[in-house]
């Protein structure tokens, strides 16, 4: 079975472009999670959704970023315009949750997207 | 607000050798706790995890057992293999999570095993 998806693998772009990182999950899930790595403040949700829908986003850092869900097998991540600062490994996840189900589920994580700003 | 706190890096460690890799957390009533690993080039994999106090997480010879007296997840292994090197974190999910399972992970351990 197909795993998560990211597109593409690594990035290299100059500050002020716009970034678009790309994510599948994993068939039959209903939530998706992006997360950002970084050495300095580790591992970051930015944003959930649920049913194709934004749930919590108060993790994403700013304007600059937004992220889609247009439908359930498929999301993206914007960045516009792109900054050196937000240079990280970005991961989607996607899991299957139990409407008011217990809050344990297992997250599979796709490989990453490296991002770097210069 | 809830957090977890790892051991830091790098743990090294001769093949055969035994492992321990502290995680103490601070939340309000009982999370969930979690370990996941992450292998060079590769996202996160859960490795065990616990919903209770006094749950044991067993997988692939790794236990971890939740302690609330102590607040702690200790994930240990008995003997390691050259194929254990990684990245390990410590997460929970807190109890208030706003109704899914918000993940908040410690800042990862790595472990380097020589043969």
């Amino acid at each position: 079975d197909a795993g998560v998806i990211q597109s593409p693998r690594h990035e290299v772009t100059e500050m002020g472009q716009e970034v678009t990182l790309r994510c599948k999950p994993i068939s039959g899930h209903n939530s998706l999670f992006w997360y950002r790595q970084t050495m300095m403040r580790g591992l970051e949700l930015l944003i959930y959704f649920n049913n194709n829908v934004p749930i919590d986003d108060s993790g994403m850092p700013e304007d600059r970023f937004s992220a889609k869900m247009p439908n359930a097998s498929f999301s993206t991540l914007k960045i516009q315009p792109s900054e050196p600062r937000d240079s990280a490994v970005y991961f989607c996840a996607s899991s299957f949750r139990v409407s008011g189900g217990p809050l344990q589920e297992t997250q599979y994580f796709g490989p990453g997207t490296r991002l770097l700003v210069l | 607000g809830d957090s977890v706190t790892q051991m830091e890096g790098p743990v090294t460690l001769s093949e055969e050798a035994f492992l321990t890799i502290n995680c103490t957390y601070t939340a309000t009533g009982y999370p969930s706790l979690f370990w996941y690993v992450q292998y060079p080039g590769e996202g996160l994999q859960l490795l065990l995890k616990a919903t209770k106090a006094d749950d044991k997480g067993s997988n692939k010879g790794f236990e971890a057992t939740y302690r609330k007296e102590t607040t702690s997840f200790h994930l240990e292994k008995g003997s390691v293999q050259v194929s254990d090197s990684a990245v390990y974190f410590c997460a929970l999910c807190p109890v208030l999570s706003g109704g899914y399972n918000k993940l908040i992970f410690g800042a990862g351990t790595r472990l380097a095993v020589h043969p």
